[in-house]
């Protein structure tokens, strides 16, 4: 079982280069997140998505934009690259059961983005 | 705001010791509280889970509590193991219409020694 699945694994990025990190997950789940990790910070939701064709912003959005154009892919993307960005970034799904988000989380493996 | 607090930071205990990890959170109108494990350079693994309307969740040696009108939970792990030593994070899920909304904990670093 895949589960949730992160590319790239890790990227060093000069600052204001573009990439879009890439999250797919095979367990048909409706809801996706994008989370940063920090050292001493804890994980801050960035955007998330309720369902295909939607998004919608998190705790730190900035600089950061977003899609899902299909149910099982999330994109992250950075427009413009800056040291603040050098985090490493978690994707995570949730299901639905009985009309409402179950709020269980399940987590990609994360990917390192180094922005110099 | 939902702030979410995990004392200690670290935690070091000889193999087979029962311990405890605390987490404490500001506002007790939460929709569930989730205890996760992380190992180094790896993603988050959903250990329990615990709905607003329960008091605890067990599974096999962890046991994990939730008083919310305390503001508090706690994760109970029973004959400690090296393979236990990881980080434990904490998370509160704050429901806002269609979606979970996760505030997490900055976790505990728990090493267990052989």
């Amino acid at each position: 079982n895949a589960g949730v699945t992160q590319t790239p694994k890790f990227r060093v990025l000069k600052t204001g280069q573009s990439m879009t990190l890439l999250c797919a997950q095979d367990m048909n789940h409706e809801y996706m997140y994008w989370y940063r990790q920090d050292p001493g910070m804890g994980l801050r939701l960035i955007h998330y998505s309720v369902g295909e064709g939607t998004t919608a912003k998190g705790e730190v959005p900035d600089g950061y934009n977003v899609s899902r154009l299909k149910k099982q892919n999330f994109l992250l993307g950075l427009e413009s690259a800056a040291p603040s960005q050098t985090s490493v970034y978690f994707c995570a799904s949730s299901f639905k059961a009985g009309g409402k988000n179950t709020g269980e989380l399940f987590f990609g493996e994360g990917s390192r983005l180094t922005v110099l | 705001k939902q702030e979410v607090t995990q004392i200690p930071a670290a935690l070091s205990v000889p193999e087979g010791e029962n311990l405890v990890l605390n987490c404490s959170f500001t506002d007790s109108a939460i929709y569930n509280l989730q205890w996760f494990r992380q190992d180094p350079g790896k993603g988050l693994t959903s250990l329990l889970l615990i709905q607003s309307s329960q008091r605890e969740q067990t599974s096999g040696r962890l046991n994990a509590s939730l008083d919310k009108s305390s503001g508090r939970s706690t994760l109970y792990i029973a004959a400690s193991q090296p393979g236990d030593s990881a980080t434990y994070l904490c998370a509160v899920g704050n429901y806002g219409g269609a979606t979970n909304k996760l505030i997490f904990g900055t976790g505990t670093l728990l090493a267990v020694q052989p």
